[in-house]
């Protein structure tokens, strides 16, 4: 267990559709990322968030949008879903805003887009 | 930008036998470096990672790592296989500036024989 507790475990929905994506960091983490995993594009960088603040932007399209609440757990949007969008994603902490520290992963959303 | 080649997607060995899982990276500055290990329906687990200081790297359960600057490379090694070392590892990189995404490779699946 590491101590990244992602919500839901498994979701579908239709295309067209808006879904949010939950994650609660290590205890003490302040930095959070989002990751997604699909057949087609491997593990891609999607956002990052440090304190509440926007730290880095990889992959992320414009229909989905994250933020970092002041109780440092963090939400990805999802909108406008297509079949393309069905993936795991990944939420993964550390403590500092940087990737030398150890950053440490959930088990995932699995997003099914139908 | 930032890239990590896994040279074979799928790697079969016997238990007992060593494991080899190459990785090169293509950067003019030699990035932090990362192995990551994904089990069947679990998030990904740091095995090791290069950042500086020596460039043989020991990890988790018995795998490591050395970073070689002249062949970009950083390919992980197990002397002797267990059947419970079975499942898919990424190859990461981080530029060192920014270091705040990891770029990961496309994953080899290791399956380990009896």
């Amino acid at each position: 267990d590491s101590g990244v507790t992602q919500t839901p475990k498994h979701l579908i929905t239709a295309t067209g559709q808006r879904v949010t994506l939950r994650c609660s960091p290590r205890s003490g983490d302040l930095s959070v990322y989002w990751y997604q995993q699909s057949l087609d594009q491997g593990l891609q960088f999607l956002i990052q968030y440090y304190n509440g603040e926007e730290r880095a932007k990889g992959n992320i399209l414009e229909r989905f949008s994250a933020q970092q609440f002041p109780d440092l757990h963090s939400e990805l949007n999802l909108s406008s879903l297509e079949l393309g969008d069905s993936a795991l994603y990944f939420c993964a902490s550390s403590v500092a805003d940087r990737v030398g520290n150890t950053i440490y992963f959930g088990e995932g959303s699995w997003l099914t887009v139908v | 930008a930032q890239s990590v080649t896994q040279l074979g997607s799928h790697v079969s060995v016997s238990e007992g036998a060593l494991v080899l899982l190459r990785c090169n990276y293509s950067s003019s500055v030699p990035p932090y470096l990362f192995w990551y290990v994904q089990y069947p329906n679990q998030g990904l687990q740091l095995l090791l990672k290069y950042t500086t200081g020596a460039t043989l790297v020991k990890g988790i359960n018995g795998f490591e790592a050395e970073f070689k600057k002249s062949e970009t490379s950083f390919h992980l090694t197990k002397p002797s296989a267990h059947m419970s070392d079975a499942a898919e590892y990424f190859c990461a990189v981080s530029d060192r500036g920014s270091a705040r995404q990891l770029t990961f490779g496309s994953g080899t699946q290791l399956t380990v024989l009896p």
